[in-house]
């Protein structure tokens, strides 16, 4: 069965530089969630999408943004990039609108700052 | 601090014993999920139940939900070399959005 993409597995950037992560949901999912996870922390929600709204926001940084498109995949836009970055950044996807209905995982990105 | 604490954070034991690992929780939630994520891997999703069930089964795992003590267990039996990873437990509640808050994770070593 499909499962969530995400894309690039791997970055590399410097500070002050930006990043984009993409996230492709498992088809007919409606509902994206992004995920920042520190070394050895817990995921930490960032922001969620449905329908192509912003639906929540939790720890975003203002130097990060969101969208998701038309077809459904979601972007997460990070600038000014500065090492407490690096981390592990996971997109979901679920279906429908009911609160905490079951979220598939991507395999994440791993973001490394220097 | 964290929507749901688990506790242990780290739990070592021989395979083929059982693994119990609990998650406590603040506020009220709608529904508790356990995930499971190998290092530096995505996470898996395990079981999800809904406030208004105490209990469920899936395979050999065995979930509980106590929401007049805002808790939950984990029970792995009979434990695997396979089953060493890291386990959290997600609430997900109601606050205008969808929100999953996720714990801090038990760190289970199986030894075979």
């Amino acid at each position: 069965a499909a499962g969530v993409i995400q894309s690039p597995r791997h970055l590399i950037k410097e500070k002050r530089e930006t990043a984009t992560l993409k996230c492709y949901p498992i088809p007919r999912h409606d509902t994206v969630y992004w995920y920042q996870q520190g070394p050895g922390q817990d995921p930490q929600f960032l922001i969620s999408f449905y329908e192509k709204m912003q639906s929540d926001k939790g720890s975003i940084p203002d130097r990060f943004s969101a969208q998701q498109f038309s077809d459904y995949h979601s972007e997460l836009n990070m600038s000014s990039l500065e090492l407490g970055d690096s981390a592990l950044y996971f997109c979901a996807s679920s279906l429908g609108r009911l609160v905490g209905e079951t979220q598939y995982f991507g395999p994440g990105t791993r973001l490394l700052v220097l | 601090s964290q929507q749901g604490e688990e506790d242990p954070q780290a739990l070592s034991i021989q395979e083929g014993e059982n693994a119990t690992m609990n998650c406590s929780y603040k506020t009220s939630i709608n529904n508790l999920q356990w995930y499971r994520q190998n290092s530096g891997r995505g996470l898996v999703h395990l079981i999800l139940i809904r406030s208004n069930e105490r209990e469920k089964h899936s395979g050999r795992l065995r979930v509980t939900l106590d929401t007049s003590k805002k808790s939950s267990s984990l029970l792995i039996t009979a434990s695997r070399a396979a089953d060493t990873a890291s386990y959290f437990c997600a609430t997900a509640s109601y606050t205008g959005g969808f929100k999953t808050i996720f714990g801090a994770g038990t760190r289970l070593f199986v030894k075979a």
